[in-house]
């Protein structure tokens, strides 16, 4: 099983540019979810979701939008990139909400301009 | 939300020697996990524990949900243990908080 994947693993964007960042993973997970990672803050969970069609927002969603159309996917979009955006984007999954372990993508580093 | 405080925020250990890395939450929590992000940033899951202990070789992880802190041991330490230890915690099991997390560094 490749478990969680993230593409791309870099990125740079100019400001107001806009940018998909996708996630799949082949456990069939219910529960997906985009973090950030910036420096001495630790991870911020920005959107969720717990199933196919479901999706909600976490601590910091603002300037990000999700869907979950199947239950393998969870892409991330920046619908116009801003410098505050820049940071380390994770994607985790886990069986069931409140059920057991989160699993995590490699990460995918983004830089805007 | 649940504030994570984790302790200490840095550590620097001789190859061999023993730690406590420490997490503390605010409200009551029915998840709590420690992880390990390695130098190359990947997130490693290490304990999923709630409450009670846990052990896995050289970690062991306790968590007194009662008193709503967690620990983590860390025993004859090795250079590959080097990274930040995370611990993340939720009320729902959709929403996890994540602490700063504690930097540790296994000197040869």
């Amino acid at each position: 099983n490749a478990g969680v994947t993230q593409t791309p693993k870099f990125q740079v964007l100019k400001t107001g540019q806009s940018m998909t960042l996708q996630c799949a993973q082949d456990m069939n997970h219910e529960y997906m979810s985009w973090y950030r990672q910036d420096p001495g803050m630790g991870l911020r969970l920005i959107h969720y979701s717990v199933g196919a069609g479901i999706t909600d927002q976490g601590e910091v969603p603002n300037g990000y939008n999700v869907s979950r159309s199947t239950t393998e996917d969870f892409p991330l979009r920046l619908l116009s990139a801003a410098p505050s955006q820049t940071s380390v984007y994770f994607c985790a999954s886990s069986p069931g909400s409140n059920t057991g372990e989160l699993f995590f993508g490699e990460g995918s580093r983004l830089t805007v301009l | 939300g649940i504030q994570v405080e984790q302790s200490p925020p840095d550590l620097i250990l001789q190859e061999g020697a023993n730690s406590t890395l420490r997490c503390n939450f605010s409200d009551s929590v029915n998840n709590l996990q420690w992880f390990h992000q390695n130098p190359w940033g990947q997130l490693i899951n290490l304990f999923y524990i709630p409450s009670g202990t846990k052990q896995n070789g050289r970690l062991s992880a306790t968590t007194v949900a009662t008193e709503r802190y967690s620990l983590l041991y860390i025993s004859s330490s090795q250079t590959t243990d080097s990274g930040v230890y995370f611990c993340a915690v939720s009320d729902t099991g959709n929403q996890f908080y994540f602490g700063t997390g504690t930097s540790l560094t296994v000197i040869p």
